[in-house]
């Protein structure tokens, strides 16, 4: 079983909608979760952080599931910016250096 | 927020060459860096941990004779391909942590061996 597994989509959409990507991780010590966005090739940038509580930022919303170790990622009202790859990062605890899934590619269209 | 600048953006070599990467944090010291490749529709693959005035770690499966790390300051690692193959052609990423946690990508080096 892979560390980090995401569905790769693509994940096609109107704008307007909405839609919501999971991600699961297989270590059970892992710490710190984390969305990022990576558009065609291009450096993946930091969308935001995933909090144990849960956390919103504008139309993203990130939560994360300990018991089922699984974070998701919930975008609103879709724009034809969202266009991108989202990459799931997981980082285990103890140790820095992080996981990166293989990606959720998202389409939004006219 | 932090900068991590990386150069060449895009490099075009003959089989057998080197060629060397770069990555500087620009307004933060990293004692520690990432060096990541991606293939197409592929997701980023670690290769190496680089540390400052110590040896990389290399994850299982990379050459560390090929894939040369150095990182000579607290805000300088270069990561050099030697006798480069086509199937070394990539996208290859660094990344720096600025703060615990958060790891901030440089633009990346799409590399092509012809």
């Amino acid at each position: 079983r892979k560390e980090v597994e995401q569905d790769p989509g693509p994940f096609n959409v109107p704008e307007g909608a909405t839609v919501a990507f999971n991600c699961t991780y297989s270590n059970s010590a892992s710490q710190s979760f984390f969305w990022y966005r990576q558009d065609c090739r291009k450096e993946p940038k930091l969308l935001m952080s995933v909090y144990s509580s849960g956390n919103e930022d504008g139309r993203f919303t990130a939560q994360l599931n300990r018991a089922s170790q699984y974070i998701s990622l919930l975008i609103r009202d879709s724009k034809l910016s969202d266009s991108a790859t989202y990459l799931c990062v997981v980082s285990p605890g103890g140790s820095y250096i992080p996981t990166f899934g293989r990606g959720t590619s998202l389409i939004v269209h006219p | 927020g932090a900068v991590v600048s990386q150069h060449p953006s895009r490099v075009i070599c003959k089989s057998g060459t080197s060629v060397k990467i770069e990555c500087r944090s620009l307004d933060f010291q990293a004692t520690t860096m990432f060096w990541y490749r991606q293939f197409p529709k592929q997701s980023l693959m670690l290769m190496a941990t680089s540390n400052e005035g110590s040896k990389a770690t290399y994850e299982q499966g990379v050459e560390k004779d090929k894939f040369l790390i150095n990182h000579a300051s607290l805000t300088l690692s270069t990561l050099t391909v030697t006798s480069a193959h086509p199937e070394d052609s990539s996208f290859y990423i660094c990344s720096a942590p600025p703060e615990a946690n958060v790891l901030t990508f440089g633009a990346g080096s799409r590399l092509t061996v012809l």
